[in-house]
């Protein structure tokens, strides 16, 4: 079965910390990964996808099949990355996405 | 462009009464989608639309009902409403690349 496991429900670091939100899959072909945010009172949009390998307000998200994560980096927060931060898998065939639970990430000043 | 429009934004239901959630999107997407958040769940998909006139039910269809009415219009009915249906509502949909779109949401209490 297809499952996204996000282990931290809350993660909170000091502004100008390293942040790291985790992402285990579960997926027996080839996956896409994607990570989605939802700052307060917005909607929620996609930040990055692990095809473009492309870095999106600071963040990367490397995608490893061997431990079959996709974790979410950033080497020196800001306090506007408060969001609730999602990660998400869709089968190579489909555009259905299956979320994980969600973290919650506080960034104080 | 408004991209994704969701109605109504707020909804409070009594147990047992029907109500239809609206989503439209100006964005010529093939593929919609319906999802439900609820805390500590994640977003979990109730129905989806592939295509105009085709819909395939989700993670969590019980309860729910869709209507593809053309391209741009995905309605969720709810039949006969439940606390258990208490919960904020998503709609969605997607370009030719997967990336999803989503709309502002409908938080919906169900007493």
């Amino acid at each position: 079965a297809q499952r996204v496991t996000q282990p931290e429900k809350l993660l909170s670091v000091f502004k100008g910390a390293p942040v790291e939100l985790k992402c285990n899959y579960s997926y027996s072909g080839s996956p896409e990964l994607f990570w989605y945010v939802q700052y307060s009172r917005q909607r929620l949009q996609l930040l990055l996808r692990h095809i473009s390998r492309e870095s999106i307000k600071g963040f990367t998200a490397d995608l490893n099949k061997g431990e079959t994560s996709f974790h979410l980096k950033k080497p020196f927060a800001q306090e506007e990355d408060s969001a609730m931060y999602y990660c998400a898998l869709s089968r190579k065939d489909t555009d259905k996405l299956i979320f994980g639970t969600g973290t919650r990430l506080q960034v104080f000043p | 462009n408004a991209g994704v429009t969701q109605t109504p934004k707020f909804q409070v239901l009594k147990t047992g009464q029907s109500m239809t959630l609206q989503c439209a999107q100006d964005m010529n997407h093939n593929s919609m989608y319906w999802y439900r958040q609820d805390p500590g769940m994640g977003l979990r998909l109730i129905y989806y639309s592939a295509s105009e006139g085709t819909t395939d039910k989700g993670e969590v269809p019980n309860g729910y009902n869709v209507s593809r009415l053309n391209k741009r219009e995905f309605s969720l009915r709810l039949e006969s409403a439940a606390p258990s249906q208490t919960s904020v509502y998503f709609c969605a949909s997607s370009d030719d690349r997967g990336t999803q779109y989503f709309g502002p949401g409908t938080r919906l209490t169900v007493l």
